[in-house]
């Protein structure tokens, strides 16, 4: 089983649409959740971090379920500009931080 | 500003010929990273360092070697460059281990 698994994708979704995006994994020793965003052929971005049950930024808000090894990223109103690629990534004290395949998501006007 | 500054942005390299990549940060962060990802691939962790501590991934090839040689400063060392190692290499930083990293711009590697 992979460390982090992401939805598949690709999401295409229309202007205004609510989409989520959810991740697993499998290491409990996990400590440091991350969302980030990765643009065609440029570096990833920090989009969020996730330290507790959960945190909102604007239109983007980061669930967090430890219990179930589960963090997702609902993104309301989604805009054209939200296209891209969303990277859930996981941390460990030991320095390890472990990216998932990511999801693309593209935003029709 | 580029606080992770990586260079070159583009690198076309022989074939068998050593090749390094460079990265320097202005963030003063223990912690640099460098990942490999290839196209429509999740980036993929190739060592770290926790200031001078020296971590290598278990699945790593031999042919990836790194340099620290200060806190600013971090090199990737690619001895005998294969076609199968063209890929984008990311070097990001964080201030301690397991939070959040920066990315610099990448340099993308092509092996002819």
């Amino acid at each position: 089983r992979k460390e982090v698994e992401q939805d598949p994708g690709p999401f295409n979704v229309p202007e205004g649409a609510t989409v989520a995006f959810n991740c697993t994994y499998s290491n409990s020793a996990s400590q440091s959740f991350f969302w980030y965003r990765q643009d065609c052929r440029k570096e990833p971005k920090l989009l969020m971090s996730v330290y507790s049950s959960g945190n909102e930024d604007g239109r983007f808000t980061a669930q967090l379920n430890k219990a179930s090894q589960y963090v997702s990223l609902p993104i309301r109103d989604s805009q054209p500009s939200d296209s891209a690629t969303y990277l859930c990534v996981l941390g460990t004290s030991y320095g390890k931080l472990t990216f998932g395949q990511g999801t693309i998501l593209t935003v029709h006007p | 500003d580029a606080m992770v500054i990586q260079n070159p942005r583009y690198q076309v390299t022989q074939f068998g010929k050593p090749v390094t990549l460079s990265c320097s940060q202005t963030l003063n962060h223990n912690v640099m990273y460098w990942y490999q990802q290839k196209s429509s691939q999740a980036p993929k962790l190739l060592f770290h360092y926790y200031d001078k501590d020296f971590n290598n991934e278990a699945d790593t090839p031999d042919n990836f070697q790194s340099r620290r040689p200060n806190t600013s400063f971090c090199f990737l060392d690619i001895r005998s460059p294969g076609l199968g190692d063209a890929a984008m290499y990311l070097c990001a930083t964080s201030r301690i281990q397991g939070i959040e990293a920066f990315f610099g711009q990448g340099t993308r590697l092509t092996v002819v």
